[in-house]
Protein backbone atom coordinates (compact mmCIF):
# COMPACT_ATOMS: atom_id res chain seq x y z
CA UNK A 1 0.00 0.00 0.00
CA UNK A 2 1.02 3.51 -0.68
CA UNK A 3 1.85 5.25 2.18
CA UNK A 4 2.86 9.61 2.29
CA UNK A 5 5.28 11.16 5.27
CA UNK A 6 5.63 14.71 6.20
CA UNK A 7 7.84 14.92 8.85
CA UNK A 8 7.29 18.70 9.65
CA UNK A 9 4.51 19.13 11.87
CA UNK A 10 4.75 22.70 12.20
CA UNK A 11 7.12 25.57 10.37
CA UNK A 12 6.87 29.05 10.88
CA UNK A 13 8.44 31.77 8.99
CA UNK A 14 8.42 35.47 8.33
CA UNK A 15 6.19 37.41 5.45
CA UNK A 16 8.21 37.51 2.19
CA UNK A 17 10.57 34.39 3.05
CA UNK A 18 10.45 31.05 1.49
CA UNK A 19 9.82 28.11 2.71
CA UNK A 20 9.83 24.31 2.12
CA UNK A 21 7.87 21.88 2.90
CA UNK A 22 8.62 18.41 2.80
CA UNK A 23 7.19 15.19 1.85
CA UNK A 24 8.03 11.26 0.73
CA UNK A 25 5.89 8.95 -0.09
CA UNK A 26 6.48 4.81 -0.67
CA UNK A 27 4.91 2.95 -3.81
CA UNK A 28 5.73 0.17 -6.55
CA UNK A 29 3.67 2.34 -8.80
CA UNK A 30 5.59 3.72 -11.90
CA UNK A 31 3.03 6.43 -13.28
CA UNK A 32 1.19 8.03 -10.78
CA UNK A 33 0.18 11.60 -9.22
CA UNK A 34 1.39 13.42 -6.63
CA UNK A 35 -0.70 16.89 -4.93
CA UNK A 36 -0.12 19.43 -2.56
CA UNK A 37 -3.95 20.68 -0.89
CA UNK A 38 -4.21 23.45 1.32
CA UNK A 39 -6.77 23.77 4.32
CA UNK A 40 -6.89 27.31 5.43
CA UNK A 41 -8.99 27.94 8.55
CA UNK A 42 -12.45 27.68 6.34
CA UNK A 43 -11.19 23.83 6.46
CA UNK A 44 -12.34 23.84 2.67
CA UNK A 45 -9.23 21.69 0.73
CA UNK A 46 -7.88 23.56 -2.05
CA UNK A 47 -5.67 22.12 -4.86
CA UNK A 48 -1.96 23.89 -4.94
CA UNK A 49 -0.34 21.83 -7.54
CA UNK A 50 -0.13 18.65 -8.81
CA UNK A 51 2.73 16.27 -10.56
CA UNK A 52 2.23 13.57 -12.56
CA UNK A 53 4.80 10.85 -12.10
CA UNK A 54 5.80 10.26 -16.08
CA UNK A 55 6.92 14.62 -16.16
CA UNK A 56 10.13 15.32 -15.35
CA UNK A 57 9.87 18.98 -15.49
CA UNK A 58 8.67 19.89 -11.50
CA UNK A 59 5.18 21.76 -11.36
CA UNK A 60 5.17 25.47 -10.99
CA UNK A 61 1.78 27.31 -10.13
CA UNK A 62 2.90 31.37 -9.49
CA UNK A 63 4.57 31.71 -6.15
CA UNK A 64 4.28 27.62 -5.90
CA UNK A 65 6.97 25.31 -7.05
CA UNK A 66 7.73 21.80 -6.28
CA UNK A 67 11.13 19.81 -6.34
CA UNK A 68 9.68 16.44 -7.41
CA UNK A 69 12.69 13.61 -6.96
CA UNK A 70 11.39 9.85 -8.42
CA UNK A 71 14.09 8.11 -7.22
CA UNK A 72 14.05 9.57 -3.96
CA UNK A 73 10.34 9.36 -3.64
CA UNK A 74 10.41 12.85 -2.66
CA UNK A 75 7.93 15.48 -3.02
CA UNK A 76 8.86 19.14 -1.56
CA UNK A 77 6.40 22.17 -1.89
CA UNK A 78 8.32 25.52 -2.03
CA UNK A 79 6.41 28.43 -1.26
CA UNK A 80 8.09 31.81 -2.46
CA UNK A 81 7.50 35.46 -1.46
CA UNK A 82 5.32 33.93 1.44
CA UNK A 83 1.99 36.39 2.08
CA UNK A 84 -0.13 36.01 5.16
CA UNK A 85 -3.02 34.15 3.70
CA UNK A 86 -0.56 30.99 2.77
CA UNK A 87 -1.36 30.37 6.63
CA UNK A 88 -2.65 27.07 6.43
CA UNK A 89 -2.54 23.11 6.69
CA UNK A 90 -0.60 21.61 3.84
CA UNK A 91 -1.19 18.13 3.10
CA UNK A 92 0.90 15.93 0.56
CA UNK A 93 -1.57 13.82 -1.34
CA UNK A 94 -0.82 10.62 -3.97
CA UNK A 95 -3.04 8.98 -6.28
CA UNK A 96 -2.27 6.08 -8.44
CA UNK A 97 -4.65 7.20 -10.88
CA UNK A 98 -8.04 8.56 -11.84
CA UNK A 99 -9.19 5.41 -13.18
CA UNK A 100 -12.11 3.85 -11.16
CA UNK A 101 -12.60 4.54 -7.94
CA UNK A 102 -8.74 4.78 -6.85
CA UNK A 103 -7.93 6.64 -3.25
CA UNK A 104 -5.93 9.83 -2.20
CA UNK A 105 -3.65 8.90 0.33
CA UNK A 106 -2.85 12.22 2.20
CA UNK A 107 0.09 12.75 4.48
CA UNK A 108 -0.40 13.39 8.18
CA UNK A 109 0.15 17.78 7.33
CA UNK A 110 2.12 20.25 7.90
CA UNK A 111 0.22 23.62 10.33
CA UNK A 112 2.20 26.91 8.05
CA UNK A 113 2.35 30.08 9.86
CA UNK A 114 3.42 33.00 8.33
CA UNK A 115 4.07 36.23 10.59
CA UNK A 116 3.84 39.26 9.86
CA UNK B 1 -14.56 25.90 -11.87
CA UNK B 2 -16.46 22.91 -10.18
CA UNK B 3 -18.67 23.60 -6.85
CA UNK B 4 -19.43 21.15 -4.48
CA UNK B 5 -22.01 22.23 -1.76
CA UNK B 6 -22.29 20.65 1.52
CA UNK B 7 -25.36 21.11 3.66
CA UNK B 8 -25.66 21.49 6.94
CA UNK B 9 -22.25 23.49 7.51
CA UNK B 10 -23.15 23.04 11.21
CA UNK B 11 -24.93 20.61 13.09
CA UNK B 12 -25.23 19.87 16.45
CA UNK B 13 -27.35 16.82 17.59
CA UNK B 14 -28.49 15.06 21.01
CA UNK B 15 -26.42 11.73 21.25
CA UNK B 16 -28.90 8.92 19.77
CA UNK B 17 -30.39 10.64 17.18
CA UNK B 18 -29.74 10.62 13.62
CA UNK B 19 -28.03 13.54 11.07
CA UNK B 20 -27.92 13.39 7.60
CA UNK B 21 -25.34 15.70 5.53
CA UNK B 22 -26.03 16.31 1.69
CA UNK B 23 -23.39 17.25 -0.70
CA UNK B 24 -24.23 18.24 -3.75
CA UNK B 25 -21.96 19.01 -7.47
CA UNK B 26 -23.57 21.84 -8.76
CA UNK B 27 -22.05 21.94 -12.26
CA UNK B 28 -21.14 18.61 -13.25
CA UNK B 29 -22.10 14.88 -12.72
CA UNK B 30 -20.32 13.14 -9.82
CA UNK B 31 -19.55 9.62 -10.56
CA UNK B 32 -16.98 8.47 -8.15
CA UNK B 33 -17.93 9.83 -4.26
CA UNK B 34 -15.12 10.00 -1.38
CA UNK B 35 -16.52 11.24 1.66
CA UNK B 36 -14.03 11.54 4.27
CA UNK B 37 -13.61 12.32 8.10
CA UNK B 38 -10.97 14.77 10.33
CA UNK B 39 -10.68 15.49 13.31
CA UNK B 40 -9.12 18.26 15.02
CA UNK B 41 -5.76 18.81 13.82
CA UNK B 42 -5.43 15.61 11.44
CA UNK B 43 -5.35 14.70 8.46
CA UNK B 44 -8.15 13.75 6.39
CA UNK B 45 -9.54 9.70 6.96
CA UNK B 46 -11.20 7.88 4.20
CA UNK B 47 -14.69 6.73 5.46
CA UNK B 48 -16.02 5.07 2.13
CA UNK B 49 -15.92 5.37 -1.62
CA UNK B 50 -19.61 5.32 -3.64
CA UNK B 51 -20.34 5.30 -7.34
CA UNK B 52 -23.55 6.34 -8.65
CA UNK B 53 -26.40 3.84 -8.31
CA UNK B 54 -24.07 1.39 -6.48
CA UNK B 55 -23.46 0.59 -2.31
CA UNK B 56 -20.66 2.33 -0.97
CA UNK B 57 -17.76 0.51 0.14
CA UNK B 58 -16.30 1.31 3.89
CA UNK B 59 -12.80 1.15 4.95
CA UNK B 60 -11.73 -1.18 7.12
CA UNK B 61 -12.83 0.09 10.91
CA UNK B 62 -15.81 2.30 9.34
CA UNK B 63 -19.20 0.96 10.48
CA UNK B 64 -21.44 0.55 7.18
CA UNK B 65 -24.46 0.68 9.48
CA UNK B 66 -23.78 3.60 11.53
CA UNK B 67 -23.05 5.64 8.61
CA UNK B 68 -24.99 5.34 5.75
CA UNK B 69 -24.17 6.73 2.58
CA UNK B 70 -26.24 7.00 -0.58
CA UNK B 71 -25.77 7.85 -4.15
CA UNK B 72 -28.76 7.92 -6.23
CA UNK B 73 -28.04 10.46 -8.56
CA UNK B 74 -24.74 12.20 -10.27
CA UNK B 75 -25.57 15.08 -8.22
CA UNK B 76 -26.49 14.17 -4.64
CA UNK B 77 -25.11 11.60 -2.15
CA UNK B 78 -25.57 11.96 1.20
CA UNK B 79 -23.79 10.76 4.32
CA UNK B 80 -26.34 9.42 7.84
CA UNK B 81 -25.02 9.20 10.87
CA UNK B 82 -27.09 6.94 12.63
CA UNK B 83 -27.34 6.95 16.43
CA UNK B 84 -24.90 9.61 16.93
CA UNK B 85 -22.45 9.77 19.82
CA UNK B 86 -19.80 12.05 21.22
CA UNK B 87 -17.13 10.43 19.45
CA UNK B 88 -18.68 11.13 15.84
CA UNK B 89 -18.32 14.74 16.31
CA UNK B 90 -15.52 15.35 13.66
CA UNK B 91 -16.11 17.41 10.60
CA UNK B 92 -16.93 15.68 7.27
CA UNK B 93 -15.70 16.46 3.79
CA UNK B 94 -17.03 14.65 0.39
CA UNK B 95 -14.92 14.73 -2.57
CA UNK B 96 -16.11 13.72 -5.85
CA UNK B 97 -14.63 13.28 -8.29
CA UNK B 98 -15.88 13.21 -12.59
CA UNK B 99 -14.83 11.51 -15.46
CA UNK B 100 -12.80 12.91 -18.07
CA UNK B 101 -11.63 15.38 -15.53
CA UNK B 102 -8.40 15.02 -14.02
CA UNK B 103 -9.46 16.37 -10.40
CA UNK B 104 -10.45 15.55 -7.45
CA UNK B 105 -12.99 18.54 -5.64
CA UNK B 106 -13.70 18.52 -2.59
CA UNK B 107 -16.91 20.14 -0.61
CA UNK B 108 -16.09 22.80 2.26
CA UNK B 109 -17.59 20.19 5.14
CA UNK B 110 -19.67 19.78 7.77
CA UNK B 111 -18.95 20.12 11.01
CA UNK B 112 -21.11 17.59 13.36
CA UNK B 113 -21.35 18.29 16.87
CA UNK B 114 -22.78 15.55 19.20
CA UNK B 115 -23.80 16.24 22.64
Amino acid sequence: AQTVTQSQPEMSVQEAETVTLSCTYDTSENNYYLFWYKQPPSRQMILVIRQEAYKQQNATENRFSVNFQKAAKSFSLKISDSQLGDTAMYFCAFMKSFQGAQKLVFGQGTRLTINP
Amino acid sequence: GAVVSQHPSWVICKSGTSVKIECRSLDFQATTMFWYRQFPKQSLMLMATSNEGSKATYEQGVEKDKFLINHASLTLSTLTVTSAHPEDSSFYICSPRTPGRNEQYFGPGTRLTVT
